[in-house]
């Protein structure tokens, strides 16, 4: 069966210090991968998705960045992080190929940048 | 950018009613889901209706689609507090790759 790892489950940052948040999924080949994010109390705003390893789509203009280093990992990053970029960040997956495939979530990191 | 809207944003019921969630979207889509995410935790898939379907069940879960009016409802019967959750539409982009976008949430509180 399939599973998605998502660490660290929370983290607490100072303000511009540097991000580096992985997930990995396993029982698949060659899934869609998304990074969401969430603010308190409200809906989740796509990030970046990647259908293939070095392939990433990114939704928002913002300070960070996404990776796809290997066919099922996953990585979020950041150089200096601001205040905003505290929230909930899901990471998510879904199987290629298949238009309508329903996505998997990971259990979240939930960032609190100081 | 959201591209669903749900309503109600908070909804808090009796247990053994039946819940009703809106959700309205913007642009063509291929597919619609709904998703339910317990507190602090990620989100869930419930079930997802294709764009040529109109209705569709799942065991006390009940959606409905219309695409001329670019709206759904998921309709939860016989509510358990246990349903106590937020649930979130999210439509399949037409365009023919998986760029899945999710709406604001309704917040359903089941009271027992």
């Amino acid at each position: 069966s399939q599973t998605i790892h998502q660490w660290p489950a929370t983290l607490v940052q100072p303000v511009g210090s540097p991000l580096s948040l992985e997930c990995t999924v396993e029982g698949t080949s060659n899934p869609n991968l998304y990074w969401y994010r969430q603010a308190a109390g409200r809906g989740l705003q796509l990030l970046f998705y990647s259908v293939g390893i070095g392939q990433i789509s990114s939704e928002v203009p913002q300070n960070l960045s996404a990776s796809r280093p290997q066919d099922r990992q996953f990585i979020l990053s950041s150089k200096k992080l601001l205040l905003s970029d505290s929230g909930f960040y899901l990471c998510a997956w879904s199987v290629d190929r298949v238009v309508r495939a329903p996505l998997h979530f990971g259990n979240g990191t939930r960032l609190t940048v100081t | 950018s959201q591209q669903g809207e749900e309503d109600p944003q908070a909804l808090s019921i009796q247990e053994g009613e039946n819940a009703t969630m809106n959700c309205s979207y913007k642009t063509s889509i291929n597919n619609l889901q709904w998703y339910r995410q317990n507190s602090g935790r990620g989100l869930v898939h419930l079930i997802l209706i294709r764009s040529n379907e109109r209705e569709k069940h799942s065991g006390r879960l009940r959606v409905t689609l219309d695409t001329s009016k670019k709206s759904s409802s998921l309709l939860i019967t016989a509510s358990r507090a246990a349903d106590t959750a937020s649930y979130f539409c999210a439509t399949g982009d037409s365009g023919g790759y998986q760029k899945v976008t999710f709406g604001t949430g309704t917040k359903l509180q089941v009271i027992p």
